[in-house]
């Protein structure tokens, strides 16, 4: 059964850049994985960010972009503001389906 | 405007059934796959099934695969989800979600909470 892993937790300062990172147990993470990142806020539904890696919505702000790095999927947030303290998913393509990272907590402080 | 409107509430006892509808406008129905994701609280997102709605092929998560059914109506661009032997650890948010063919996951549904207690 293939296990997402996020980051936790992270914490970035207002104005600052964070990445966050998305591995799979089978490997590294490819394009063909179709990652997609949301970012969900308490008592609402998920908002999707990113589609297929790298893909922005029209509605996705400008500072948010995905990539791979390392092996992994990666969002990156530039340029944070205090609204985008949120938990922020990661979704993978598997041969077990859809499977969902654990999430990350990111406080801006 | 694309919408995903899901029915109300639930509160079910324990080993009850619960049925969830999520009925779409706003764009052609069957161009898109529709799935079913639940948050328990304090708990990730779990992704628990996908249906095609212009074929009714589906795929359930192997976690929900003896007690879960997606369904669809095409007449009411609707799908459905039923989930059967309800327990306590049952007790989450339960959306659908819309993709586009090929991984582009893009508009949710509002979310049902359904509570299971005795």
């Amino acid at each position: 059964q293939t296990v997402v892993t996020q980051e936790p937790s992270l914490t970035v300062s207002p104005g600052g850049t964070v990445t966050l990172t998305c591995a799979s147990s089978t490997g590294p993470v490819t394009t063909g994985y179709h990652t997609n990142w949301f970012q969900k806020k308490p008592g609402q539904a998920p908002r999707t960010l990113i589609y297929s890696t790298s893909n922005k919505h029209s509605w996705t702000p400008a500072r948010f972009s995905g990539s791979l790095l390392g092996g992994k999927s990666a969002l990156t947030l530039s340029g944070v503001r205090p609204e985008d303290e949120a938990d922020y998913y990661c979704l993978l393509y598997s041969s077990d389906g859809w499977v969902f990272g654990g999430g990350t907590k990111l406080t801006v402080l | 405007q694309v919408q995903l409107v899901q029915s109300g509430a639930e509160v079910k006892k324990p080993g009850a059934s619960v049925k969830v509808s999520c009925e779409a406008s706003g764009y052609s129905f069957t161009s898109y796959v529709l799935h079913w994701v639940r948050q328990a609280p304090g708990q990730r997102l779990e992704w628990m099934g996908w249906i095609f709605t212009d074929s009714g092929d589906i795929r359930y998560s192997q976690r929900f695969q003896d007690r879960i059914t997606i369904t669809r109506d095409t007449s009411a661009s609707t799908t459905y989800m039923e989930l059967r032997s309800l327990r306590s650890e049952d007790t989450a948010l339960y959306f659908c979600a819309r993709e586009k063919m090929g991984g582009a996951w893009d508009y949710w549904g509002q979310g049902t909470l359904v509570i299971v207690s005795s």
